[in-house]
C-alpha cells in the first residue's frame, strides 16, 4: 500500500512562495494510474481542494488558486510537489498530500499533513 | 462550480443512536460522491466511494446512499470512536468540492 509524507518549511514569509514536498514509499510513482494532489485545511475550518496531477501529466487546479498553483512530480525521486505563490496569512494550515484513483474512485490515501504558517 | 452542502453541520446523540449526515450537490454529479472521517489532529479517512461503497476495514455501521444531488451518510448504531467530523466530497469533474463537514458528538 503507498504511503505519502510531507515535508517542507513551516514558516513562508507573506508574498514568498509555499513550497512542499510529498515523498511516496511502497510503489513507484511513476507506474500507478493515479492522481496526485494536494488538499489543505485553515486552522479550525473545513478541507479545501488545491489540486492534482495525473500520472500522465495532466493538472487539475482549484479555480480559486490556479493563478498561483503548481503542481509537479519528480519521478526519479518518487516525489510530487506544490508550489504556491504569493501567500497571504489566508494561506495558513495544514496542507495534506493524497492519492486518488481513477473512475469511481475516491481520495483513499493521505499524508499526516503539513503545517504551514504564513507570518513575517 | 458545483456547491456541496452538508447538514446539519453538528449534532449530538446517544451511543446506539442512528445518525444520519445529508450532502446535497447544487448540479447532479451521478454517484461520485466520497465520505470521509477526520478526528482532531488526523488526516481525513474514506469512509465510502461511489455514493454507497464502504472503503474495505470500515466498519458496516457505516452506509451511503443516494444518486445525482442528494446523499446521505448513516451511522447505524453510534458509538463513542465515532466522534468526529464527517465530510462529503464530489469528485466527478474538477475541482473536486468538500461539503462544510458535519460535527458528530456524543450527548
Amino acid at each position: 500500500q503507498l504511503q505519502l509524507q510531507e515535508s517542507g518549511p513551516g514558516l513562508v514569509k507573506p508574498s514568498e512562495t509555499l513550497s512542499l514536498t510529498c515523498t511516496v514509499s511502497g510503489g513507484s510513482i511513476s507506474s500507478s494510474s493515479y492522481y496526485w494532489g494536494w488538499i489543505r485545511q485553515p486552522p479550525g475550518k473545513g478541507l479545501e481542494w488545491i489540486g492534482s496531477m495525473y500520472y500522465s501529466g495532466s493538472t487539475y487546479y482549484s479555480p480559486s488558486l490556479k493563478s498561483r498553483v503548481t503542481i509537479s512530480v519528480d519521478t526519479s525521486k518518487n516525489q510530487f510537489s506544490l508550489k504556491l505563490s504569493s501567500v497571504t496569512a489566508a494561506d495558513t494550515g495544514v496542507y495534506y498530500c493524497a492519492i486518488t484513483g481513477t473512475g469511481v474512485l475516491a481520495t483513499h490515501s493521505w499524508g499526516q499533513g503539513a503545517l504551514v504558517t504564513v507570518s513575517s | 462550480d458545483i456547491q456541496m452542502t452538508q447538514s446539519p453541520s453538528s449534532l449530538s446523540a446517544s451511543v446506539g443512536d442512528r445518525v444520519t449526515i445529508t450532502c446535497r450537490a447544487s448540479q447532479g454529479i451521478s454517484n461520485y460522491l466520497a465520505w470521509y472521517q477526520q478526528k482532531p489532529g488526523k488526516a481525513p479517512k474514506l469512509l465510502i466511494y461511489a455514493a454507497s461503497t464502504l472503503q474495505s476495514g470500515v466498519p458496516s455501521r457505516f452506509s451511503g446512499s443516494g444518486s445525482g444531488t442528494d446523499f446521505t451518510l448513516t451511522i447505524s448504531s453510534l458509538q463513542p470512536e465515532d466522534v468526529a467530523t464527517y465530510y462529503c466530497q464530489k469528485y466527478n469533474i474538477t475541482p473536486w468540492t468538500f461539503g462544510q463537514g458535519t460535527k458528530v458528538e456524543i450527548k
